[in-house]
């Protein structure tokens, strides 16, 4: 099975660096999502790592070490609009392929001014 | 190019009906995932089909059913519903393995009374 732990809420200032983290106990791995949701939409994609190391992408980077379970998000530059659920999701490898996500519950992240 | 769509976007049944969601992906996308999301357990994954297959299924009740039909569009149906049912349901797209980023759907908001 799969266990994903990130932190239930956060709150940094705007124009700050935030770091979400997200660790995983996993039976297997196959990549690892970093997805946004604000409020009342859908989550959209941010990132997906499946080998070790950081992709940047604009004011958001996504770090994966997979010999520690362990991911995170930095988010730069904060704007307001960054204020959402921040979701971590661990594909499995299922012997037959495709795309079975598990979900972390999420990081609540607050930007104050 | 379209995104997901999702129909209807709400719905309200009592328990003990059934009820039938419909999800169109993105056109070319031949992967369709279905994942219920509710503020206790947060997002959790139902099943994916792929090429009109059941491909992954997640640990939901034989209840939970889906199809998917030649032009990818997907189905998911829900029968004799409980309470415990309330919840946003969330459908998924991608390409194809080699592409596993997912494309989610504005959902479906069930509210069984």
């Amino acid at each position: 099975g799969q266990n994903i732990d990130q932190p239930t809420e956060m709150t940094a200032t705007e124009g700050a660096i935030v770091q979400i983290n997200c660790t995983y106990q996993t039976s297997g791995f196959n990549g690892l999502f970093w997805y946004q949701q604000h409020a009342g939409e859908a989550p959209t994609f941010l990132s997906y790592n499946v080998l070790d190391g950081l992709e940047e992408k604009g004011r958001f980077s996504s770090f994966l070490s997979r010999s520690k379970g362990y991911s995170y998000l930095l988010l730069k530059e904060l704007q307001m609009k960054d204020s959402a659920s921040y979701l971590c999701a661990v594909r499995d490898p299922v012997g037959g392929g495709g795309n079975k996500l598990t979900f972390g519950t999420g990081t609540q992240l607050k930007v104050e001014l | 190019k379209a995104g997901v769509t999702q129909t209807p976007r709400y719905l309200i049944k009592t328990r003990g009906q059934q009820v039938t969601l419909s999800c169109s992906p993105i056109s070319g996308h031949r992967s369709v995932s279905w994942y219920q999301q509710t503020p206790g357990q947060g997002l959790q994954f139902l099943f994916e089909y792929f090429s009109e297959t059941q491909r992954n299924k997640g640990n939901f009740p034989g209840r939970f059913s889906g199809r998917q039909f030649s032009n990818s569009r997907s189905e998911m149906n829900v029968s004799t519903l409980e309470l415990g049912d309330s919840a946003l349901y969330l459908c998924a797209s991608s390409l194809s393995e080699d592409f596993p980023e997912q494309f989610f759907g504005p959902g479906t908001r069930l509210t069984v009374l």
